[in-house]
């Protein structure tokens, strides 16, 4: 079976620092990972995506994460945040059934941006 | 460019209403369409999902069904809402042979339940 893990519910950054935001997955089988984001009362836009390839990502918005398959952990960084990145974060996995792709969601990281 | 509309986007309805919900997607073929629930401080959850007009399967039973009349709409519906329906509902859409099927989520609509 397939589940994804969001270690932390909420992080607080002030405004210009580092984040990090923490995502282990479990799979019996290979699988593909996503970050997306929610701001308030929206729908979730796509961040980054692994599929293939190259083990670190880079996304919108300055993110990149990095897949480690030996840690099955795809954590979402950025280097510097704004207060406009203060929005709650999704890690999924997906995957394909005989004709569908099924998405597995994390249970969501709140980031707080504070200046 | 393709786009994935919902409506209403706010909605109030007393216990025992029936509801429908609406989401279209544009600039797309055969996509594969997805509802989700939202309830508050939890993640997504997939309510059904469907590969072709007419095909629809659910993943949770519940007191909310959906259709798909035709390729690009898909529907949301109750005859009895209960207070426990009341949350953010996502469609979304997405296609295999494109990023692996990555999806796209439309505005949402807030639902609550009175």
């Amino acid at each position: 079976a397939q589940s994804v893990t969001q270690l932390d519910s909420q992080v607080p950054v002030f405004e210009e620092a580092p984040v990090e935001l923490r995502c282990n997955y479990s799979s019996s089988v290979s699988v593909y990972l996503f970050w997306y984001v929610q701001y308030p009362n929206q729908g979730l836009q796509l961040l980054l995506k692994y599929l293939s390839g190259s083990t670190l990502v880079k996304g919108i918005n300055g993110f990149e994460a990095e897949f480690n398959k030996s840690q099955t952990s795809f954590h979402l960084r950025k280097p510097s945040v704004h207060i406009s990145d203060t929005a709650e974060y999704f890690c999924a996995v997906s995957l394909f059934l005989y004709n569908f792709n099924k998405f597995y969601f994390g249970s969501g990281t709140k980031l707080n941006v504070k200046p | 460019s393709q786009t994935i509309h919902q409506w209403p986007a706010t909605l109030v309805q007393p216990v025992g209403s029936p509801l429908s919900l609406e989401c279209t997607v544009e600039g797309t073929s055969n996509p594969n369409l997805y509802w989700y629930r939202q309830a508050a401080g939890r993640g997504l959850q997939l309510l059904f999902y469907s590969v072709g007009i007419g095909q629809i399967s659910s993943e949770v039973p519940q007191n909310l069904s959906a259709s798909r009349p035709q390729d690009r709409q898909f529907i949301l519906s109750s005859k009895k809402l209960l207070l426990s329906d009341s949350g953010f509902y996502l469609c979304a859409w997405g296609l295999n042979h494109m990023d692996r099927g990555v999806q796209y989520f439309g505005p949402g609509t807030r639902l609550t339940v009175l």
